[in-house]
Order: structure tokens, then sequence, then C-alpha cells
């Protein structure tokens, strides 16, 4: 079945980096679009990035926008989001997730980024 | 982009049946074929149980139906279990190539 694991998580300060990763097994990996997408404490969820199953297009929210860069090794099964400059705001469970087109058919189970001086 | 509307709260007795809508615009769910409904429970990841508008994936309950008209997305359960009660967000894709969610419904089963 599809399994999703996100990892690189964690405790970060303000204007710092982190990288997150999102190991893929289940399916073909190199044949989805992924997404990822977050969900701040008590909060909804909000859209992040997207990537496409070739990596030919890439699309981001305007609040990560020149901050986070998506990426994917199709030989490795693996998703990443690249996080730069973070901010307060951006403290959030972090889940990746597979798509269909632009539909999201799973969720991982998330990682925590907490941004905190 | 805005997110999409939603009621924040729901509830009903067991064995009623409910419907959550999501009021979007002519540049999300009125222009899509990618709108999705998806159930979380406190502490847990989402998951999907619908997606393109009106589809269940395999497993997810009969009860569970969706539909769209103009900029109205909506979500119905039918036979209100007591392990329905989590929190209902809908998504859809934008005209912009972005995904944009609804704020979330709180179902209770009274």
């Amino acid at each position: 079945q599809v399994q999703l694991v996100e990892s690189g998580g964690g405790v970060v300060q303000p204007e710092r980096s982190l990288r997150l990763s999102c190991a893929a097994s289940g399916f073909s990996f190199s044949n989805y679009a992924m997404h990822w997408v977050r969900q701040a404490p008590g909060k909804g969820l909000e859209w992040v990035a997207f990537i496409s199953y070739d990596r030919s297009k890439e699309y981001y929210a305007d609040s990560v926008k020149g901050r986070f860069t998506i990426s994917r090794d199709n030989s490795q099964k693996t998703l990443y989001l690249q996080m730069n400059s973070l901010r307060l705001e951006d403290t959030a469970v972090y889940y990746c997730a597979k798509a269909s087109g632009f539909d999201i058919q799973n969720w991982g189970q998330g990682t925590q980024v907490s941004v905190s001086s | 982009q805005s997110a999409l509307t939603q009621p924040a709260s729901v509830s009903a007795s067991p064995g009623q049946s409910i419907t959550i809508s999501c009021i979007g615009t002519n540049s999300d769910i009125g222009d899509s074929k990618s709108v999705c409904w998806h159930q979380q429970f406190p502490g847990k990841a989402p998951k999907v149980i619908i997606y393109e508008v009106n589809k269940r994936p395999s497993g997810v309950s009969y009860r569970f139906s969706a539909s769209k008209s103009g900029n109205t997305a909506s979500l119905s359960i039918s036979g209100l279990l007591p392990e329905d009660e989590a929190e209902y967000f809908c998504s859809s894709s934008t005209t912009s190539n972005s995904l944009v969610f609804g704020g979330g419904t709180k179902v209770t089963v009274l």
C-alpha cells in the first residue's frame, strides 16, 4: 500500500534553514506529482508547494515563494522541501502528499517544524 | 489566494444526515475538476474521502457523498455514526496553479 514517511523536522531558529524529506513506497513514485501541505498549531491546512512527476513544473504558495524549494529524486523515491530564511509563522506540521493531477490521493503522517528563538 | 469558506461546525444526532458546504470562486471550485474532501481526527494526518468532486476512494463508506454546483462544493454524510466525529476540509485546484483549502468544519455527533 502507499506509504509516505516524512522526516527532517525539528526546532530551528528564525532565518535558519531546514530540509524535509518524504520517502515514498508502495507505488510508482516517478509517475506521480507530489505536494507539500502544512498545518500550523490549531489551524487549518495550507498548501505549500507542488512538483510534477518529471520535475518540469514547480508551483509555490505566495507565503513561501523565494524561500522554499521543492525537489524530488525519482531514483531514490524521495521528495524534498528545502526551507530557507525560516520565520516564526512557518511553525507547523508538514505533510507530503501523493497527487493525481492536482488531486491529493494520499497523505503522509507529517513532521513537526518549530521555528523559535 | 483566499481560503474556501466552510462552516466552522456542524452537529447532528446519530442516524441523521448532514451537509457541509464549501464556497469558492470562479477561479477555484467554479473552474475545477480537482475538488477533494479530507477527514482529519485530532492529532492525526488527514485522509482523502472524496476526490475529483464526487469520487470515493476504495474503502471509504458509501455514506459519504459529494457534489458541486457553480462555485460551491458540498459533502454529505448520511446515517451519521459516532466515528464520523472529525474535522472535514475541502480543497480545490485554482486557475493560478495552486491548491486552496477550506478552513475546516468540525462535525460533532450529539
